[in-house]
């Protein structure tokens, strides 16, 4: 089991520039997350998606879009990028997305933009 | 709004010795806590987690107190190992695990 991978693992983008984060679980989950880690912080969800087919804003979603692509692939588009969205990028999932299911964590994408 | 709150940023322990990271929180109807270790370039990893229901709960090493009447709580690490040394986040789970709140960590390091 590779648990919960992401790919790039680092990216450089110009101001303006679009990319999409990709991430993937291979442990049957139904619930998935995006968040984002700025230095000194803890994590802020961006969206999540309870489900295959279903996704949700968090508390950060200014600026991005997601895809629920199957229920293994959840995706993280940065449609212009700025430079406030410099930070760690994290996704996770969980069994359930009930309080007190486990959340497995991504090794993380790290974005700078210029 | 919501908050959740470690003390210290930076923890120091000599290797052996038993570590103590705390945690503040706000919401009082808050009733689901978690700690995680996060290790350096790697994501978030679950430690232990602690129900209001309970006053403590102890895993392999770790123990969580929690004290609702002053909003507190904290991890202790018995006997701190070298690979323990990562970044702890507590964080309240009130809701659902789409609804966590983060704290800003406190970063542990061992002296040998």
């Amino acid at each position: 089991n590779a648990g919960v991978t992401q790919t790039p693992k680092f990216q450089v983008l110009k101001t303006g520039q679009s990319m999409t984060l990709q991430c993937a679980q291979d442990m049957n989950h139904n619930s998935m997350y995006w968040y984002r880690q700025d230095p000194g912080m803890g994590l802020r969800l961006i969206y999540y998606s309870a489900s295959e087919g279903t996704t949700d804003k968090g508390e950060v979603p200014n600026g991005y879009n997601v895809s629920r692509l199957n229920k293994r692939e959840f995706s993280l588009r940065l449609e212009s990028a700025a430079p406030s969205q410099t930070s760690v990028y994290f996704c996770a999932s969980s069994e359930t997305g009930v309080q007190g299911d486990e959340q497995y964590f991504g090794p993380g994408t790290r974005l700078t933009v210029t | 709004g919501e908050s959740v709150g470690l003390h210290l940023p930076t923890l120091s322990v000599q290797e052996g010795d038993n570590s103590i990271i705390n945690c503040a929180y706000s919401n009082s109807a808050s009733d689901y806590f978690i700690w995680y270790k996060q290790e350096s370039g790697k994501g978030p990893q679950f430690i232990i987690d602690i129900r209001s229901n309970m006053d403590k709960r102890q895993g392999q090493r770790v123990t969580v107190l929690l004290n609702k009447t002053v909003k507190h709580l904290s991890l202790q690490i018995a006997a701190t190992q070298p690979g323990d040394s990562a970044v702890y986040f507590c964080a309240d789970g009130y809701s659902s695990a789409s609804k966590i709140i983060f704290g800003s960590g406190t970063r542990l390091s061992i002296r040998p």
